[in-house]
């Protein structure tokens, strides 16, 4: 079983390119989440999606957007990237009610110039 | 909105000596917490929660926090540190009223010195 994988590991990007960060889980966890990592700043939210067909905003989902065609893939796009894109993104999943802990992808490193 | 501080972002401890990283909270209704490790290249990494019931809660490793209502907090412990303990700490929060999502801290960074 792999859990969560996310592709590419890692990218530079040129800004104004439109990249498209891949998730896929094989556990069938309802919930899905994007979360960019930036040093001194822990995780922050940019979208969810609580089961496939649906999604939301979080805390920081300018610039980004996302699809959740079914139940197992997830991917993150940036439309047209711009630097303060660079991080480190980090997919996760959640089974769904009455589970509350997330299980976290091993992250796409980002750099946008 | 809730939110949660991780006062420390280094703490560094001698092995074999315990351990503790902070973690305050603030949520509108009851809190679900979380901690996570996160080793140097990789995900997070779930280590325990609180969602209800005994105060001190137990998890992977030998780690475990206790739940002070009164003063908002969910400490990280260990009563006796690794080398392999060193990784960075996240604690995290969930309204039980929220839309399911996680706050997380800002991260403390743990250092074990042989």
């Amino acid at each position: 079983i792999a859990g969560i994988t996310q592709a590419p590991t890692s990218q530079i990007l040129a800004a104004g390119r439109r990249m498209t960060l891949r998730c896929t889980q094989d556990m069938r966890h309802n919930a899905m989440y994007w979360y960019r990592q930036d040093l001194g700043l822990g995780l922050r939210l940019i979208h969810y999606s609580n089961t496939a067909g649906t999604t939301g905003k979080g805390e920081v989902p300018d610039g980004y957007s996302v699809s959740r065609a079914n139940t197992d893939d997830f991917p993150l796009t940036l439309a047209s990237a711009v630097p303060s894109q660079t991080s480190v993104y980090f997919c996760a999943s959640r089974p769904g009610q009455g589970a509350y802990e997330q299980f976290f992808g091993p992250g796409t490193r980002l750099t946008v110039l | 909105a809730q939110s949660v501080a991780q006062p420390e972002d280094q703490v560094n401890v001698a092995e074999g000596n315990p351990l503790t990283v902070k973690c305050t909270y603030s949520v509108s209704g009851n809190p679900y917490l979380f901690w996570y490790v996160q080793y140097p290249n990789r995900g997070l990494q779930f280590l325990l929660k609180y969602i209800t019931g005994d105060n001190l809660v137990k998890g992977s490793y030998g780690f475990e926090a206790e739940f002070n209502k009164s003063q908002t907090s969910f400490h990280l412990k260990k009563p006796s540190a690794l080398v392999s303990d060193s990784a960075l700490y996240f604690c995290a929060v969930r309204d039980a009223g929220s839309a399911r999502q996680l706050t997380f801290g800002s991260g403390t960074q743990l250092t074990v010195l042989p």
